[in-house]
């Protein structure tokens, strides 16, 4: 079955530190790879997207990687700011369905 | 371009009761997508629609449940009758090309329904 985990859940931060959130899938094949960022009240936005031959992909202080060997992807936020204070959600593409395979999400907080 | 709008942003309703979504997708995409996001599930795909036709409906958990799309620039999604089981948050979006291509997908605000 296509599925797209993540971990941590919930992630608690100081501001100004880094961190790293986890994806890991069984969707294959796959067509992308896509890393989200919901804000509270708000639609997702996308940050990244990677395609099987990408390694890592970023985006200002966001930095993807994808290791399509052993199906697994991250995200990882430089010198964190409160603004970064979100859900992100990794989302793959299946090739064979052409749809989306979202995770349920890693909520992050950073407190000043 | 304003992107995708969505209205209502909020939607309280009694168990019962006929539910209208609407959205607006950016000009110039040719699909459109309604997904359901729930606590315990996440987002999930209810239909998408390719230049204004429905292509994949799997998604829609009842016959409650319908969308259209009369035009480009307009989509619905109606629920009727409504059920408590309904209460989540309802995304639109809409994406020049399938998530095969690498298009990116925009998202609208949402609306957050909640049936009593």
């Amino acid at each position: 079955k296509n599925q797209v985990e993540q971990s941590p859940q919930s992630l608690i931060i100081l501001e100004g530190k880094n961190c790293t959130l986890q994806c890991n899938y069984t969707v294959s094949p796959f067509s992308n790879l896509r890393w989200y960022k919901q804000d509270t009240g708000r639609g997702p936005v996308s940050l990244t997207i990677m395609t099987f031959s990408e390694n890592t992909k970023s985006n200002g202080r966001y930095t993807a990687t994808l290791d399509a060997d052993t199906k697994q992807s991250s995200l990882h936020i430089t010198a964190s700011q409160l603004s970064d204070s979100a859900s992100y959600i990794c989302v793959v593409s299946s090739l064979s369905t052409d749809k989306l395979i979202f995770g349920t999400g890693t909520r992050l907080q950073v407190f000043p | 371009d304003a992107g995708v709008i969505q209205s209502p942003r909020h939607e309280v309703t009694e168990m019962g009761q006929e539910v209208t979504l609407r959205c607006k997708p950016i000009s110039g995409h040719d699909y459109l997508f309604w997904y359901r996001q729930t606590m315990m599930r996440g987002l999930e795909l209810l239909i998408y629609f390719n230049n204004n036709v429905p292509i994949d409906d799997s998604g829609m958990p009842e016959d409650r449940f319908s969308a259209k799309m009369p035009n480009a620039s307009f989509s619905t999604l109606k629920i009727q009758p409504s059920e408590p089981r309904d209460s989540a948050v309802y995304f639109c979006a809409s994406s020049p090309g399938t998530s095969a291509t690498n298009e990116k997908l925009f998202f609208g605000s949402g609306t957050q329904l909640s049936v009593l």
